[in-house]
């Protein structure tokens, strides 16, 4: 099966700052990978598809990078209702896998 | 607009079995794979189980491979899981999911299994 290490697994930052946040595959899953955020209470929403690509919708301070096994989502500047938990989720072989998370908290 | 709406979830003893439904409504569920998704309390996502939208293929993780089994009925438009021998370990919120590879998702608003003695 293939692993998703994600990290780091908490994170706190300030509104306005710029946040990176990495998967690593334990092999290559070309751009097979999704990048979603959870709020408290409700059901993941994905924000990046195919490694890179923006969902309709999201707003263009998230953007997605990589390819192979090493992937980054990065926050451009934090706006207040970006604090969430973030997970990666790979899909190109199956079983799929997320990553373990990464909460985003305010600082 | 796009719906998935879970039930069957509830309080039920080790050892015991429980069938969870996904009623899909607001697009063509035969074209589409499905996925079960569940979240232990305070945990991360795990990934579940997939279906084909032919239900010909499926896929499990480790951990529900041999006690769980997905299932669908094109005809209802429906999802289904059935969940055997279950353990205090399942005790999650189950989320059916429309996950494609490209373009939107859709998730449901999530059913909670508890396995309690």
């Amino acid at each position: 099966d293939i692993q998703m290490t994600q990290s780091p697994s908490s994170l706190s930052a300030s509104v306005g700052d710029r946040v990176t946040i990495t998967c690593r595959a334990s092999q290559g899953i070309r751009n097979d990978l999704g990048w979603y955020q959870q709020k408290p209470g409700k059901a993941p929403k994905r924000l990046i598809y195919a490694a890179s690509s923006l969902r309709s919708g999201v707003p263009s301070r998230f953007s997605g990078s990589g390819s192979g096994t090493e992937f980054t989502l990065t926050i451009s500047s934090l706006q207040p209702e970006d604090f969430a938990t973030y997970y990666c989720l790979q899909h190109n072989i199956y079983p799929a896998t997320f990553g373990q998370g990464t909460k985003l908290e305010i600082k | 607009q796009v719906q998935l709406v879970e039930s069957g979830g509830g309080v039920v003893q080790p050892g015991s079995s429980l069938r969870l439904s996904c009623a899909a409504s607001g697009f063509t569920f035969s074209n589409y794979d499905m996925h079960w998704v569940r979240q232990a309390p305070g945990k991360g996502l795990e990934w579940v189980t997939i279906i084909a939208h032919d239900g010909n293929n499926k896929y499990y993780a480790d951990s529900v491979k041999g006690r769980f089994t997905i299932s669908r009925d094109n005809s209802k438009n429906t999802l289904y899981l059935q969940m055997n021998s279950l353990r205090p370990e399942d005790t999650a919120v189950y989320y059916c999911a429309r996950i494609t590879s490209l373009g939107d998702d859709y998730w449901g608003q999530g059913t909670l299994v508890t396995v309690s003695s």
